[in-house]
């Protein structure tokens, strides 16, 4: 069974400071991996995904196969990077467009 | 272009009772997922819609059941809760092509309390 597993539930760190949220997956098949955030009072949204490889408000992720791993990460972190972030899978051979999502980790960037 | 829309906002039933929480889809978006967050979870998938019939499901009992409408907006229907149902319900809406989809865009979700 195909699992995310985000290690940290909260994570704070100082503005300018470098931040990386973790996650590790377990799947056997060939993953698509994503990261979700959601801001206070706002919807779920599509961060970066990682078939993209791209960086989106300075964060990056790279989806290392050999560690099952897909930290996100960013250089200087900004108070306004304040938000739960969550790591989720997709099946790249599902017939379904199945997401399955970490716990989240909650990220407090303070001034 | 309007966005993923979701009513109610809140909901208070009682154990036994039965609820249907509605979702429509963005515009030009065909296909519709729903997911349970329970509180400090994340969002775990409960069924997709594609064309009006079910596409994929989650681990959950026959007594989360759906439908999707023609215009594509969905509804999830809830029977016999239990306390154990209290979460956010989340509906998600993407466009399918063949085998291709794109992102989902999430509501803003439905808090259903069970007493």
């Amino acid at each position: 069974a195909q699992r995310v597993t985000q290690p940290e539930k909260l994570l704070s760190v100082f503005k300018g400071a470098p931040v990386e949220l973790k996650c590790n997956y377990s799947y056997s098949g060939s993953p698509e991996l994503f990261w979700y955030v959601q801001y206070s009072r706002q919807r779920l949204q599509l961060l970066l995904r990682h078939i993209s490889r791209e960086s989106i408000k300075g964060f990056t992720a790279d989806l290392n196969k050999g560690e099952t791993s897909f930290h996100l990460k960013k250089p200087f972190a900004q108070e306004e990077d304040s938000a739960m972030y969550y790591c989720a899978l997709k099946d790249s051979g599902g017939s379904n467009y199945k997401l399955t999502f970490g716990k989240g980790t909650l990220l407090t960037v303070n001034p | 272009e309007t966005g993923v829309t979701q009513s109610p906002t809140h909901l208070i039933k009682t154990r036994g009772q039965q609820v249907t929480l509605r979702c429509s889809s963005q515009s030009g978006h065909n296909t519709v997922s729903w997911y349970q967050q329970a509180l400090g979870q994340g969002p775990q998938f409960i069924f997709q819609y594609y064309r009006e019939e079910e596409n994929g499901r989650g681990n959950f009992p026959p007594r989360f059941s759906g439908l999707q409408f023609p215009n594509y907006s969905s509804e999830l229907n809830v029977n016999a809760l239990e306390l154990d149902d209290s979460a956010l319900y989340l509906c998600a809406s993407s466009s399918r092509a063949g085998a291709s989809y794109n992102e989902q865009f999430f509501g803003p979700g439905t808090r259903l309390t069970v007493l």
